[in-house]
């Protein structure tokens, strides 16, 4: 079945580094691909998404590409901020609507001044 | 964003009571609405799908006697951990379906504690 497999964490970076953290996925089909946040404390929020190949999503100064060929979504900010530590999940959906979101295991960020 | 809203955030209970975790959409209609279960570290797991109106499906593994599903109305579903015991604990997390394709919303999450 369908799966989605992300880097293990915790990724600790320094206040202005890089951040990539890498997501592949498996799945019989096109699916919509997806990057959620999860701060301390709050539920799941929508970052990022990409519906098709080659799409760019992209929200508060992180991006992610689909690459079919590669099948991946890594997610990437340029220079991270102490208020980006969180969870990240790396999700996918089939085209359908309604049905349900595969999630990857999660990559907790630490960002420190 | 569209809001989906749980209740209770925390909950503590003797082993062997039930408990019910409510799972409401604030400003949209829900017709497909997702229980998720979140173990320490690591992902999220599907349990069931509820449409409103219909029985939920279960995924594989999910006890269907343990873990009652209702989705009466557009805007309410409805947990019950039944005959809770300690390995019951968990943080579950709801989520409604818009009707676009992957847009799901999530509720805040309700953390179970059984002793």
């Amino acid at each position: 079945g369908d799966s989605v497999t992300q880097m293990e964490g915790p990724v600790t970076l320094s206040e202005e580094a890089c951040l990539t953290i890498n997501c592949t996925y498996t799945a019989t089909g096109y699916p919509s691909l997806f990057w959620y946040v999860q701060y301390p404390g709050e539920g799941l929020q929508l970052l990022l998404k990409a519906t098709k190949a080659d799409d760019k999503g992209s929200n508060k100064g992180f991006e992610a590409t689909y690459r079919k060929e590669t099948t991946s979504f890594h997610l990437e900010k340029g220079s991270v901020q102490v208020s980006d530590s969180a969870v990240y999940f790396c999700a996918l959906s089939d085209s359908q609507a309604g049905t349900a979101l595969i999630f990857g295991k999660g990559t907790t960020l630490s960002v420190s001044s | 964003g569209a809001v989906v809203s749980q209740h209770p955030s925390r909950v503590i209970c003797k082993s062997g009571t039930s408990v019910k975790i409510e799972c409401r959409s604030l400003d949209f209609q829900a017709t497909t609405m997702f229980w998720y279960r979140q173990f320490p570290k690591k992902s999220l797991m599907l349990m069931a799908t509820s449409n409103e109106g219909s029985k939920a499906t279960y995924e594989q593994g999910v006890e269907k006697d343990k873990f009652l599903i209702n989705h009466a109305s557009l805007t309410l579903s409805t947990l019950t951990v039944t005959s809770a015991h300690p390995e019951d604990s968990s943080f579950y997390i709801c989520s409604g379906a818009s009707g676009h394709p992957g847009e799901l919303f999530f509720g805040e999450g309700s953390r179970l504690t059984v002793l």
